[in-house]
């Protein structure tokens, strides 16, 4: 059974038009994370919240905001998508133990722009 | 900082061929180290994981050992199929709670 559920899969947008990416989890995990990939490389950490604190990585990009309005549920928006932004988008979560940080990724959702 | 080093793909392997994929690190303290897995169009499958030096991590026929003393996590499996064709990514948990991950490392299995 799917543990961190992405949706879409697929998603299509324009340049410029806003675009929101979802992200739901069942493990009850206080952690959640946003990665970008693109082809052939490492995901990329966009920013993650510890509970409800928000932490966002140093060189991500402003167009690039998150809401985490519960435990279960997180959203990656994209204000004005362009296309460098086209890419593999990963949620991930964990429970945050010390020594330990095992991270469970949803499917991804794949946002091209057009 | 921390960082993550694999060796560069990508691998072409026949089926029932033995498998290494290499990997190294380098971080303060202790980390925990992982595998994973990313098949085509999908998200990234955690694989195995050690913990402490010396532990050996383990799954569907997947085995590496975290080795201290060479900082090293390499993934070995004795005979590959076509089923195990993806992207496989070393990472190391840092001290800040991140995962740090490598480049990864394509693998092919052909019949």
């Amino acid at each position: 059974d799917a543990m961190v559920i992405q949706n879409p899969r697929y998603q299509v947008t324009q340049f410029g038009k806003p675009v929101t990416l979802s992200c739901s989890q069942t493990l009850n995990h206080n952690v959640m994370y946003w990665y970008q990939q693109k082809s052939s490389q490492a995901p990329k950490l966009l920013f993650h919240y510890y509970d409800k604190d928000f932490n966002n990585e140093a060189d991500t990009p402003d167009n690039f905001q998150s809401r985490r309005p519960n435990t279960s549920f997180c959203f990656l928006d994209i204000r004005s998508p362009g296309l460098g932004d086209a890419a593999m988008y990963l949620c991930a979560t964990s429970r945050e133990v010390p020594g330990v940080n095992i991270q469970y990724f949803g499917a991804g959702t794949r946002l091209s722009v057009l | 900082g921390d960082s993550v080093t694999q060796m560069e793909g990508p691998v072409t392997l026949s089926e029932e061929a033995f498998l290494t994929i290499n990997c190294t690190y380098t971080a303060t303290g202790y980390p925990s180290l992982f595998w994973y897995v990313q098949y085509p169009g999908e998200g990234l499958q955690l694989l195995l994981k050690a913990t402490k030096a010396d532990d050996k991590g383990s799954n569907k026929g997947f085995e590496a050992t975290y080795r201290k003393e060479t900082t090293s996590f390499h993934l070995e499996k004795g005979s590959v199929q076509v089923s195990d064709s993806a992207v496989y990514f070393c990472a190391l948990s840092s001290n800040t709670g991140k995962l740090i991950f490598g480049q990864g490392t394509t693998l092919q299995v052909k019949p």
